[in-house]
């Protein structure tokens, strides 16, 4: 299984409304993860089962889509969240793929 | 709380057999529906998976590393080992491990900081 996340990169100020799309090669239902990850960081987890929000996360992400096409959405983007972000598949029964990430940079 | 750590070598040579040790606290690997999986990340690129263990001994595998890899636990010491033969220099970067709950398709909720494994000569 594929997973192509796009833009592979994107420009933005702060207050924009922010999509990363993620779509996957073979219908995935909703077994779908959004991560943050930050320069010499781990990753962290904002989004599982394609749009529950993980315990802690602000509530200006969201995400969406099932089947093989999903969303990630930052609705007001704020200074700390500027980062790369990486979609994963989480249906056990395939591999539990990354997609190739979104870098998110200020304009 | 829950914590996990890498541990192993920073330097292997080309051909080596590699041992990466996750220790972990604040869970067990033999309650229902929790696993232990090893992420990793060349310099500059993306996050690949490799391998997955859960608390019923059940391991998954990357399909395009699967012939390197072996996955086992040892619940009495809270670890996970991953050991990947024939190292290659493309095989260079950071592994992570992290923890995840099988149910409800939950990702990976909590991460090592990662260890950084250099292959060279």
């Amino acid at each position: 299984i594929q997973l192509t996340q796009s833009p592979s990169s994107l420009s933005a100020s702060v207050g924009d409304r922010v999509t990363i799309t993620c779509r996957a090669s073979q219908g995935i239902s909703s077994y779908l993860a959004w991560y943050q990850q930050k320069p010499g960081k781990a990753p962290k987890l904002l989004i599982y089962a394609a749009s529950i929000l993980q315990s802690e996360v602000p509530s200006r992400f969201s995400g969406s889509g099932s089947g093989t096409d999903f969303t990630l959405t930052i609705s007001s983007l704020q200074p700390e969240d500027f980062a790369t972000y990486y979609c994963q598949q989480l249906n056990s029964y395939l591999p539990l793929t990354f997609g190739g990430g979104t870098k998110v940079e200020i304009k | 709380q829950i914590t996990l750590k890498e541990s192993g070598p920073t330097l292997v040579k080309p051909t080596q057999t590699l041992t990466l040790t996750c220790t972990f606290s604040g869970f067990s690997l033999s309650t229902n529906g929790v696993g232990v999986g090893w992420i990793r990340q060349p310099p500059g690129k993306a996050l690949e998976w490799l391998a997955l263990i859960y608390w019923n001994d059940d391991q998954r595998y990357s399909p395009s590393l699967k012939s390197r890899f072996i996955i086992t636990k040892d619940t009495s010491k809270n670890q996970v080992v991953l050991t990947m033969t024939n190292m290659d220099p493309v095989d260079t970067a950071t592994y992570y491990c992290a923890h995840r709950l099988y149910a409800g398709g939950r990702g990976f909720d909590y991460w090592g900081l990662g260890t950084l494994v250099t292959v060279s000569a």
